[in-house]
């Protein structure tokens, strides 16, 4: 059983159009996160949920948008994908807010803009 | 200056070697501290905590200096199997996040 899911796996689009990752976490975590990890393999948070409830946005674009239907699944949609959105996305779960917990990682999703 | 800074490597080994990693970090308010690893084209995947009395877990060491805001992973008797990139990550008081480095790469070498 995969703990933390994400779909697709990769992602190959044109710049310009909008795109969604969905991601779900079956460990009953309450803490859900995306990460953008770039081409120099730098790993940056964009988002973490609580709860559903929005606790982190790391001045991230306003055309990524997360949404929380429930605590077991974090989606992401992207508007108007820029060549720079060209990265493996990585969601992420933990039990609590990160605070001396294990993350729990997605295999990531592999989004090319061209 | 980044939060969160590691040599970026690649360290390249011999098998049975040991070797030693570091990672600063500017915040002194940071509470605990992590040493994740993450294989090529993987997810970054625990290693091991980090506890300020140093703790140890098989073949790898992790301590904690506070007062020269470090930390380090010592790998003794390296094998192929631990090639990967190793990344430290940090958690500040206050902060609901924690922060990642930018990893250290690991080749070890047949």
């Amino acid at each position: 059983d995969t703990a933390v899911s994400q779909t697709p796996k990769y992602l190959v689009t044109q710049m310009g159009n909008d795109k969604s990752i969905k991601c779900e976490q079956n460990l009953g975590h309450d803490t859900m996160y995306w990460y953008k990890q770039d081409s120099k393999k730098f790993l940056k948070i964009m988002f973490s949920y609580n709860n559903k409830e929005l606790i982190i946005n790391e001045t991230v674009p306003n055309r990524f948008s997360p949404k929380s239907p429930d605590k077991a699944h974090l989606n992401l949609h992207i508007n108007s994908l820029e060549l720079g959105d060209s990265a493996v996305y990585f969601c992420a779960s933990s039990p609590q807010d990160g605070n001396q917990e294990t993350q729990y990682f997605g295999p990531g999703t592999r989004l090319l803009v061209l | 200056r980044k939060e969160v800074e590691q040599d970026p490597g690649p360290f390249n080994v011999p098998e049975g070697a040991t070797v030693a990693f570091n990672c600063t970090y500017s915040n002194s308010a940071s509470q605990s501290f992590f040493w994740y690893r993450q294989d090529c084209r993987k997810e970054p995947k625990l290693l091991m905590s980090v506890y300020s009395s140093g703790n140890e877990d098989g073949r790898f060491t992790a301590q904690l200096n506070r007062a020269s805001q470090y930390i380090s992973l010592l790998i003794r008797d390296s094998k192929l199997s631990d090639s990967a990139t190793y990344l430290c990550v940090v958690n500040i008081r206050g902060y609901q996040k924690v922060t990642f480095g930018t990893g250290t790469k690991l080749q070890v070498i047949p």
